[in-house]
């Protein structure tokens, strides 16, 4: 299995701050790197597929970039409605596997 | 606009058998999708449980391939987990979700299972 590392695991912030996640695989996967927003008790909402390209809906403050093994979300100014934990995900290869994720808090 | 519900009991007995159900509606379930189980236990990360394509090809995750079973009514629209011998460890949210463009891009609500007698 492709083992996901997310760094850091929480981050306290203050709303208009710029933030940024990382996310380190255990081997080589391309772009094939995915990133989430989990807000407790909702649905875990798609913000970032094939390492860098926004999903459909998503505000651009939001951007991802990187390949092979290491990978980075960027927020460009916090929100209010930001604060969740972000998770990454890799789709080269099953089982498809997440990272422990970072959760984002309100400073 | 596709949306997922999921649906089962919320407490099964240690041993026993984890049944849920994803309901699809606002698309077709024969898409070219593959239709999607995903976990979260209480305090931990994501987990992936495993998929099946509308023509009825499971993947399932190694560290569970023993126990799940994944399947998928067209007629119904809607797919299915089972899940064997669970025991607590499988406490867990359990989310349906479409996987499309390598990517789980619409998900379910999600459905808490307890395993506890």
């Amino acid at each position: 299995d492709i083992q996901m590392t997310q760094s850091p695991s929480s981050l306290s912030a203050s709303v208009g701050d710029r933030v940024t996640f990382t996310c380190r695989t255990s081997q080589r996967i391309s772009s094939y790197l995915e990133w989430y927003q989990h807000k407790p008790g909702k649905a875990p909402e798609i913000l970032i597929y094939a390492a860098s390209s926004l999903q459909s809906g998503v505000p651009s403050r939001f951007s991802g970039s990187g390949s092979g093994t290491n990978f980075t979300l960027t927020i460009s100014s916090l929100q209010p409605e930001d604060f969740a934990t972000y998770y990454c995900q890799q789709s080269y290869s099953t089982p498809y596997t997440f990272g422990q994720g970072t959760k984002l808090e309100i400073k | 606009q596709v949306q997922l519900q999921e649906s089962g009991p919320g407490l099964v007995k240690p041993s026993g058998t984890l049944s849920l159900t994803c309901a699809v509606s606002g698309g077709s379930i024969s898409s070219v999708n593959w239709w999607s189980w995903v976990r979260q236990p209480p305090g931990k990360g994501l987990e992936w449980v495993g998929q099946i394509y509308h023509s009825g090809s499971p993947n399932y995750n190694p560290s569970l391939k023993s126990r799940v079973t994944i399947s998928v009514d067209k007629s119904k629209s809607q797919f299915s987990l089972k899940l064997t011998s669970v025991t607590a460890a499988d406490t867990a949210v359990y989310y349906c979700a479409r996987y499309n463009n390598n990517a789980f891009d619409i998900w379910g609500q999600g459905t808490r299972v307890t395993v506890s007698s």
